[in-house]
């Protein structure tokens, strides 16, 4: 099937820097994005998602961007903290009316105190 | 309100034996996912239970099988377990088939040997 893939495996911010992360997808008929957080241990967890009728949707802290023309998802952490430290990964759904999610291979991102 | 409890959290086999992991659920959520996490193909989609009948599955053999019970608790079973199989198996829920969020389980650590 189609991918979702990342730019980059491994970014380190300072802790109050914004970070942004960054996911391509190449099947244009995805409609539903979703960004997930996962910390060593444990299974993912939900931060925020995006339609495809959407380009821009705001969280607490987070911002996910939606660049359709060029298949390109970004999530922005404003002021990260030591606790944003985990792996971060992106997913599509829906694509062709199918439940069936894809996965990015993540990034994992270092948040230096 | 509990979250998804998966057991057991580590496992290991030996290659040709059988592995049966469980899953609760949210209270209240009727779907049921499963996910297979390994650092080389990330996270990828095996099925999906909602009201014991399966509704999506993954490209994966047919060794790879799961079911539902009526209080909505998952186990899902491999068979003939190969090397490859070592993984971290994660169960995720939601409340219908097909809704957006999933809250994920810590997942089960599965070693074959």
């Amino acid at each position: 099937g189609e991918s979702v893939g990342l730019h980059l495996p491994t970014l380190s911010v300072q802790e109050g820097d914004n970070s942004i992360i960054n996911c391509a997808y190449s099947n244009s008929a995805s409609d539903y994005f979703i960004w997930y957080k996962q910390e060593s241990g444990k299974g993912p967890q939900f931060i925020i998602d995006i339609r495809s009728n959407m380009d821009k949707r705001q969280g607490q802290r987070v911002t996910v961007l939606l660049n359709k023309t060029v298949k390109h998802l970004s999530l922005q952490i404003a002021a990260t903290q030591p606790g944003d430290s985990a792996v971060y990964f992106c997913a599509e759904k829906g694509s062709g009316g199918s439940y069936i999610p894809t996965f990015g291979r993540g990034t994992s991102l270092i948040v230096h105190p | 309100k509990a979250g998804v409890t998966q057991t057991p959290r580590y496992l290991i086999k030996t290659r040709g034996q059988q592995v049966t992991l469980s899953c609760s659920p949210i209270s209240g959520h009727r779907s049921v996912s499963w996910y297979q996490q390994t650092p080389g193909q990330g996270l990828q989609f095996l099925f999906e239970y909602f009201s014991e009948t399966q509704r999506n599955k993954g490209n994966f053999p047919g060794r790879f099988s799961g079911r539902q019970f009526s209080n909505s608790r998952s186990e899902m079973n491999v068979s003939t377990l190969e090397l490859g199989d070592s993984a971290l198996y994660l169960c995720a829920s939601s409340s219908l088939s097909g809704v957006d969020e999933q809250f994920f389980g810590p997942g089960t650590r599965l070693t074959v040997l």
